[in-house]
């Protein structure tokens, strides 16, 4: 079936550091989603992108959707304390099943 | 707008005791209901998913069963509770086919 390898699995940085995570994956997808769960709740979506290539923002936060539809990358800049959380990557292929399939999380902490 | 409830929050139960977690999506008809398990700090394991009433696959063996009575009504449940049941249990829906899912607050199931 199909997998996605999300890197790293955690962070620990400063306070207004840039931060940047991607997910690869064995097969195409035609949907690329980013998700961030912050502690003792649900994942919530962030972005999501449709277009292999496809540059998308949100305040501070950018993804793209890789050229080869294997991978997809999410930045966070000038990070702040209430970055702190889970960062799920999911992808989708547009089979009969339209399953999403989740990476395995990048854990990420700030330090103020 | 599309709401989804899901409850309780936070359960400790006994091993060997039974077990019933609720979901339920308001606003929106015929969804695809998900239950998925979290691990403390770890990636999104899939349990069961419904495409419509009475329609319920499993991804993995277990001791946990679910059913779908209602439209927009989801439950897990399990005869006897085992100590590798606790848990971060989610519920999460989507419109057919579409999109990204989203997810509701959580259930914290501890057994003891």
């Amino acid at each position: 079936g199909q997998q996605l390898n999300q890197s790293p699995q955690s962070m620990f940085i400063q306070e207004g550091e840039d931060v940047s995570m991607n997910c690869t994956s064995s097969s195409i997808f035609n949907t690329w989603l980013w998700y961030k769960q912050e502690p003792g709740e649900g994942p919530v979506l962030l972005i999501a992108l449709y277009k292999a290539g496809e540059l998308t923002s949100n305040g501070r936060l950018t993804a793209q959707f890789g050229i080869t539809r294997k991978d997809s990358f999410l930045n966070i800049s000038a990070s702040i304390p209430s970055d702190v959380g889970i960062y799920f990557c999911a992808g989708q292929y547009n089979n009969a099943g339209n399953m999403l399939t989740f990476g395995g999380g990048t854990r990420l902490m700030v330090k103020p | 707008s599309q709401t989804i409830h899901q409850w309780p929050a936070t359960l400790v139960q006994p091993v060997g005791s039974p077990l019933s977690l609720e979901c339920t999506v308001e606003g929106t008809s015929n969804p695809n209901l998900y239950w998925y398990r979290q691990a403390a700090g770890r990636g999104l394991q899939l349990l069961f998913y419904s495409i419509g009433i009475d329609q319920i696959s499993s991804e993995v063996p277990q001791n946990l069963s679910a059913s779908r009575p209602q439209d927009r009504q989801f439950i897990l449940s399990s005869k006897k509770l085992l100590l590798s049941d606790s848990g971060f249990y989610l519920c999460a829906w989507r419109i057919q086919g579409a999109g990204g899912y989203t997810f509701g607050s959580g259930t914290r199931l501890t057994v003891v």
